[in-house]
């Protein structure tokens, strides 16, 4: 079974703050990607990338970083956590644009 | 810029009954893929629909995707309680897997 995981199921920080979210998924899968979901808004992406040390911009990239230094791992930094960056995180990985991408149980921030 | 339009966004059923999902996308695409959520839990994947005319089934639900009007459905026979989740369905386009966007959502809830 493919597994995707995320470091933390619960997150709570400090305005201001900086903030990684951990991601390490197991079937050498090419593609991962962060994702955040927001009630009636679905879920949008943030950065995606196709390979070590490559990234592409979703479409919410603002206020977002992220680092791919090995295959299996992909991080998401919030380099000055703020309130509206409250949400539920989602990290997938894929193997390519013909199969479906598998997602981590999701990590809920709160920034307060 | 590529539109995803889930409807309905709300779906209650009662059990016995078939109702369906509609998944309609604003540019041209040939893969769509269907997810399911439930509650506080992450996404997990239900179908891949890579051609025009494709059909899948698992169970009581059908996918299929019809690429000359844009269109996907998700049906669903002899609704169970089961069933109960949200339902997203995602479009990509372009070759490469990031570029996938996802709709809202159908909450959907069967009573019995």
């Amino acid at each position: 079974d493919v597994k995707v995981t995320q470091s933390s199921r619960y997150l709570v920080k400090r305005t201001g703050e900086k903030v990684f979210l951990e991601c390490v998924q197991d079937m050498d899968h090419e593609n991962m990607f962060w994702y955040r979901q927001d009630p009636g808004l679905g879920l949008r992406l943030i950065y995606f990338s196709y390979d070590v040390k490559m990234k592409e911009k979703g479409d919410i990239p603002e206020g977002y970083s992220v680092s791919r230094e090995k295959k299996e791992r992909f991080s998401l930094i919030l380099e000055s956590a703020s309130t509206n960056q409250t949400s539920m995180y989602l990290c997938a990985s894929g193997a390519g644009a013909t199969t479906e991408a598998f997602f981590g149980q999701g990590t809920r921030l709160t920034v307060v | 810029e590529l539109k995803v339009e889930q409807n309905p966004l709300f779906l209650s059923m009662q059990e016995g009954k078939n109702y369906t999902i509609y998944c309609n996308y604003s540019t041209t695409s040939d893969r769509l893929y269907w997810y399911r959520q439930d509650p506080g839990k992450s996404l997990e994947s239900l179908f891949v629909l890579l051609s025009n005319g494709a059909v899948k089934q698992e169970g009581r639900l059908m996918a299929s995707l019809d690429t000359k009007a844009r269109l996907s459905t998700l049906h669903i026979t002899a609704a169970v309680h089961d069933l109960s989740a949200t339902y997203f369905c995602a479009v990509g386009y372009g070759g490469s897997q990031g570029n996938l966007i996802f709709g809202k959502g159908t909450k959907l809830s069967v009573k019995p």
